[in-house]
């Protein structure tokens, strides 16, 4: 069984560029969460989707932006792209919103520069 | 809010044992996860303690206090390839669904 696949796996965008950044859940898993994590720190929490709803929205501006699609699949996107935007995004997939069952992919490294 | 706290680096010696520890201040906890991660990789489940008390899993056990907020991972036999970052996350519900919030991390290193 695959995993969960995320791409491209890395990336460099300029300042002001918008990105979208792609997750495949395991099959059968219809929730999917997003994370940012910076070098260095622990993954921070963007949103989390399930059956195509948005269940949480972290702390991040409206530049970050999320969808889920009917095959549960979901993109990212994140417009504006600032220097602080660098970093690990990381996707996560259960079979409901526990956290508990979370497997993650190999995230995105998103460089702006 | 939230507050999740862990020692940022640890070190250990191989074969030995290992206590990182986990304070956290949150409304609605639901559980307590232990992740690892190593650099450049993707974190990976090891623990969730949703009730008091020590959960063993192998040379990996988790102790969870609810009333304290606190938790720790405890490694035993210790091996090289256990050079990693431990995370420690607290799930809550919010809004019908529970969102784990992550700590920084602590950076075990094991030296021969």
């Amino acid at each position: 069984d695959a995993g969960v696949t995320q791409s491209p796996t890395h990336l460099i965008k300029t300042r002001g560029q918008q990105v979208t950044l792609r997750c495949s859940p395991i099959s059968g898993h219809k929730s999917v969460s997003w994370y940012q994590q910076v070098l260095g720190q622990g993954p921070q929490f963007i949103f989390q989707y399930y059956e195509k709803e948005e269940r949480g929205r972290g702390n991040f501006p409206d530049r970050f932006s999320a969808r889920q699609f009917p095959n549960y699949s979901s993109e990212l996107n994140v417009n504006a792209l600032l220097l602080g935007d660098s970093a690990l995004y990381l996707c996560a997939s259960s079979q409901k919103t526990e956290g508990y069952g979370y497997t993650f992919g190999s995230g995105t490294r998103l460089t702006v520069v | 809010g939230q507050n999740i706290d862990q020692p940022t680096e640890m070190t250990a010696t191989e074969g030995a044992i290992v206590q990182i520890n986990c304070t956290y201040q949150t409304s609605g906890f639901n559980g307590l996860f232990w992740y690892q991660q190593h650099a450049g990789e993707a974190p990976t489940f090891l623990s969730y303690n949703v009730l008091d008390g020590l959960e063993e899993k192998g040379r990996f056990s988790s102790f969870l206090s609810r009333s304290k907020g606190y938790s720790y991972l405890l490694l035993k036999e210790l091996q090289m390839k256990d050079s990693a970052s431990y995370l420690c996350a607290v799930s809550r519900a919010s809004g019908g669904s529970y969102i784990p919030t992550f700590g920084r991390g602590t950076s075990l290193i094991v030296h021969p």
